[in-house]
């Protein structure tokens, strides 16, 4: 069973920086598991954020960077704003024709 | 622009079928990979299945493997979901999108509400 970790939860100041990460219990997350990232608030839809661990999708700010920190995916926020509080979310691409997503962060900008 | 709309949800016993559907617009749809996304009430989001662009290959998620059927028809522009056996824990909204073209979901539905309750 192929379990996707993110931090439940994490909060950062307006203006300041926070990084979020993607991991997976039993490997480490390279560029060849594409990760991708996705940011929702509650009662809508996701919004693609990251694509191919790094690729910024349209109208995408520029505060928002992806890349691989180590074992993991990472999901960097510089300059957080109000209205980046949310949830976000990563999935990868195992393979075979299988995603799993990650549980999940909640950002909390205060 | 990229518009998705999932319609079909809707509230069915446990033990029961429901078919789902996802319109497309605003881009080509026969070329695109599509995926159903659903989330639970208060839970993250759970990848379901997904079909290749001609739907040649179809996926599944093993919670769903064996009871839910992925079909499109690239003549109708429209993405389906066929659940049957259904529990209550697949009680969720169910997203539609289409695939980036690199193993990722580009655009989403807004998502249809299924409830399985007796």
């Amino acid at each position: 069973q192929t379990v996707v970790t993110q931090e439940p939860s994490f909060s950062v100041s307006p203006g300041g920086t926070v990084t979020l990460t993607c991991g997976l219990s039993s490997a480490s997350v390279s560029t060849s598991y594409y990760p991708s990232w996705y940011q929702q608030t509650p009662g809508q839809a996701p919004r693609t954020l990251i694509s191919g661990t790094n690729t910024r999708s349209s109208g995408v700010p520029d505060r928002f960077s992806g890349s691989i920190l180590g074992n993991k995916a990472a999901l960097t926020i510089t300059g957080a704003q109000a209205d980046d509080e949310s949830d976000y979310y990563c999935v990868l691409y195992m393979g075979s024709g299988i995603w799993v997503f990650g549980g999940g962060t909640k950002l909390t900008v205060l | 622009q990229v518009q998705l709309v999932e319609s079909g949800g809707g509230v069915v016993q446990p033990g029961g079928s429901l078919r789902l559907s996802c319109a497309a617009s605003g881009f080509t749809f026969s070329t695109y990979g599509m995926h159903w996304v659903r989330q639970a009430p208060g839970k993250g989001l759970e990848w379901v299945a997904f079909i290749r662009y001609d739907g040649s290959n179809k996926y599944y998620a093993d919670s769903v493997k064996g009871r839910f059927t992925i079909s499109r028809d690239n003549s109708k522009n429209t993405l389906y979901l066929q659940m049957n056996s259904l529990r209550t824990e697949d009680t969720a909204v169910y997203y539609c999108a289409n695939d980036g073209g690199i193993y990722f979901m580009a655009y989403w539905g807004q998502g249809t509400l299924v409830t399985v309750s007796s």
